[in-house]
């Protein structure tokens, strides 16, 4: 079993429609999660972090996280074109951060 | 300021060639990474400075070598290198205090190109 888990897609959003990308890990001892946005040749950029069970908002972002489920999910209100991207779901725990393997979205106009 | 650097952007190198990759940071944090990512795959941890000292080695091939100058700066030197070890060399860096507020902050990458 993969230590983080993410559906590859591709997933395709309407513009304007509400995108969520999940990732289940199998740590129980992870103790914070990070959702990165990577455009193609470019670096992982920091979207949103969570520590604790329960939503947080940002703007259009929401990362929820469930840790008896051991799963995170970021949800993208307002799907725009520029949100189209990879975005990897990582964990962090033993002092390392781990990837998923990334979930390829596409908001189509 | 969430600024790390890295220099070169492309390099391309024989495999008898020996060449650095550097990456700097200005935010004061303590703990500095070096990943690698090949296409379409996540980024793998590679090396691990926390307080200019290593932390972490994931195994890595003893052609590729850290160094950490000081609490700004993280080399990487490569020496030998095969074609497979053609990919994006991302530096990060973060506060250092393992703790679970711990945010990795990623530089733009250096591509690599071993012929």
């Amino acid at each position: 079993q993969k230590e983080v888990e993410q559906n590859s897609g591709p997933l395709s959003v309407p513009e304007g429609a509400i995108a969520s990308l999940n990732c289940t890990y199998s740590d129980r001892g992870s103790q914070s999660f990070f959702w990165y946005r990577q455009y193609s040749g470019k670096s992982p950029e920091l979207i949103m972090f969570i520590y604790s069970n329960g939503d947080k908002e940002d703007g259009r972002f929401t990362a929820q996280l469930n840790k008896a489920s051991q799963y995170v999910s970021l949800l993208i209100r307002d799907s725009q074109p520029s949100d189209s991207a990879t975005y990897l779901c990582a964990v962090f725990g033993n002092e390392k951060l781990t990837f998923g393997t990334g979930t390829r979205l596409t908001i189509i106009p | 300021d969430t600024e790390v650097t890295q220099t070169p952007k492309h390099l391309v190198m024989g495999m008898t060639n020996k060449k650095s990759l550097k990456c700097e940071q200005h935010m004061g944090h303590r703990a500095m990474y070096w990943y690698k990512q090949k296409a379409k795959k996540p980024p793998e941890l590679m090396f691990v400075y926390s307080y200019e000292k290593l932390s972490i080695n994931e195994s890595v091939p003893s052609r590729f070598s850290p160094e950490c100058p000081n609490s700004s700066l993280l080399n990487l030197h490569l020496h030998a290198l095969q074609p497979e070890d053609s990919a994006l060399y991302l530096c990060a860096s973060s506060h250092g205090q393992v703790l679970n507020t711990d945010t990795q902050y990623f530089g733009p990458g250096t591509r690599l190109t071993v012929l």
